[in-house]
């Protein structure tokens, strides 16, 4: 089956600077990629996401990367905020089989200090 | 719009005490559903979905159990449950992300 394997597991940046965080994936069938947000005491948040035909996606100040060759994928924060402090998720999935369910990375944990 | 409401947003039960938590989704029709759990704050464990009523694929073996009996209501379920049950539960739904619903603090005494 699916690996996601995520890192770090904790990043901490002062307000302004980029944050990244990267995914790897082990299926190469994987074609689904998204991004979720968690906060504090709720269900986590779908961000961004962007399906293996595509290298890039952008929106504000997230941005997603994914290199297909390298089975990795990336998260971009620019600009960071406070309320940007979070944990983050990763999966990657198969969207026509198994009710396209998803893997996910166990989860980076974003400080943005003031 | 979709909606995906979970309930009760916390739980605390004796061990041995059965387990009901109730998922709906609205504004969409024959929907993936899906039952995770997520433990010490993190790590998204698959536990059951359901691609339609009455059809259950459970990820892993353990105490617990599903059920769908309308197209937009899956049920988690334990008829006693243990210390190792106690986590944070969310349901969701899919079209290609997933929307997940507020979440369920079990907690198991």
């Amino acid at each position: 089956g699916e690996n996601v394997e995520q890192h770090p597991s904790t990043l901490s940046v002062q307000e302004g600077d980029s944050a990244v965080i990267k995914c790897t994936y082990s299926d190469s069938a994987s074609n689904y990629f998204p991004w979720y947000k968690q906060e504090l005491g709720k269900g986590p948040q779908l961000i961004i996401d962007i399906r293996s035909n595509v290298g890039e996606k952008k929106d504000q100040r997230i941005a997603v990367t994914l290199n297909k060759t390298a089975k990795h994928f990336s998260l971009h924060i620019t600009e960071t905020q406070p309320e940007d402090s979070a944990v983050y998720f990763c999966a990657a999935s198969i969207m026509t089989t198994n009710a396209g369910k998803s893997t996910f990375g166990d989860g980076t944990t974003l400080t943005v200090k003031p | 719009s979709q909606t995906i409401h979970q309930w009760p947003a916390t739980l605390v039960q004796p061990v041995g005490s059965p387990l009901s938590l109730e998922c709906t989704v609205e504004g969409t029709s024959n929907p993936n559903l899906y039952w995770y759990r997520q433990a010490a704050g993190r790590g998204l464990q698959l536990l059951f979905y359901s691609v339609g009523i009455g059809q259950i694929s459970s990820e892993v073996p353990q105490n617990l159990s599903a059920s769908r009996p309308q197209d937009r209501q899956f049920i988690l379920s334990s008829k006693k449950l243990l210390l190792s049950d106690s986590g944070f539960y969310l349901c969701a739904w899919r079209k290609y992300g997933y929307t997940f619903g507020s979440g369920t603090r079990l907690t198991v005494v």
